[in-house]
């Protein structure tokens, strides 16, 4: 069965310094996601793309959040400077259409 | 705007017993509704969806679910639950006219299944 691949599993970062997730998806999955999961809630969106194009970033912190999926397939996500309150589980998903997705197993940070 | 409350943060019930998790939603637009399932440290899985057609909507290892329109609800059932069924459960909803597929997710509720 198909699946988006994350990396890394887990980091641990100090606070000020960069950090950066990669996520693979389904192949042939034009929209990609990015959600962000802190302990204890639900996921919310961070930015989604179709292609390589940003359908909505509006949840996005831009003064320390970025994201590219410059070639339409794989795509990073980066926080600089990370801050204590970044810490959670990163998700990220591909879908061929509107209907559901599927998810990776995301990547658990922790800002120290 | 949409938005999804899950009723209960815990349920806790013995092995083979019922359940039901609740999920009520809100929005001014027709919706696709979801549920998901996350083990510890894992990503979220789908287990089942509602997007037209029959209200009642099942999963491969025995849950459903059903749509109730005029109660804004999509709650989640099971006859009889395993220890394996101990998890966090999403509610999520999206907007059936957009195109975004982007999806509002609930608090979750805690299955804790005990022997």
């Amino acid at each position: 069965e198909a699946e988006v691949a994350q990396s890394p599993r887990y980091k641990i970062t100090e606070k000020s310094q960069a950090v950066a997730f990669w996520c693979d998806p389904i192949s042939g999955h034009a929209t990609l996601y990015w959600y962000r999961q802190i302990l204890g809630q639900g996921p919310e969106l961070l930015v989604q793309f179709q292609d390589e194009s940003v359908v909505d970033d509006s949840q996005l912190p831009k003064d320390r959040f970025s994201a590219e999926r410059l070639k339409g397939v794989d795509s990073t996500l980066k926080i600089q400077p990370a801050e204590l309150g970044d810490s959670a589980m990163y998700l990220c998903a591909s879908s061929p259409a509107r209907n559901g997705y599927t998810f990776g197993s995301g990547t658990r940070l922790t800002v120290v | 705007a949409q938005s999804v409350t899950q009723l209960d943060s815990q349920v806790p019930v013995f092995e083979e017993a019922p359940v039901e998790l609740r999920c009520n939603y809100s929005s001014s637009v027709s919706v696709y509704l979801f549920w998901y399932v996350q083990y510890p440290n894992q990503g979220l899985q789908l287990l089942l969806k509602y997007l037209s057609g029959s209200t009642l909507v099942e999963s491969i290892n025995g849950f459903e679910a059903e749509f109730n329109k005029s109660q804004t609800s999509f709650h989640l059932r099971k006859p009889s639950v395993h220890i394996s069924d101990t998890a966090e459960y999403f509610c999520a909803v999206s907007d059936a006219a957009g195109n975004t597929g982007k999806l509002i997710f609930g608090q979750g509720t805690t299955l804790q299944v005990k022997p």
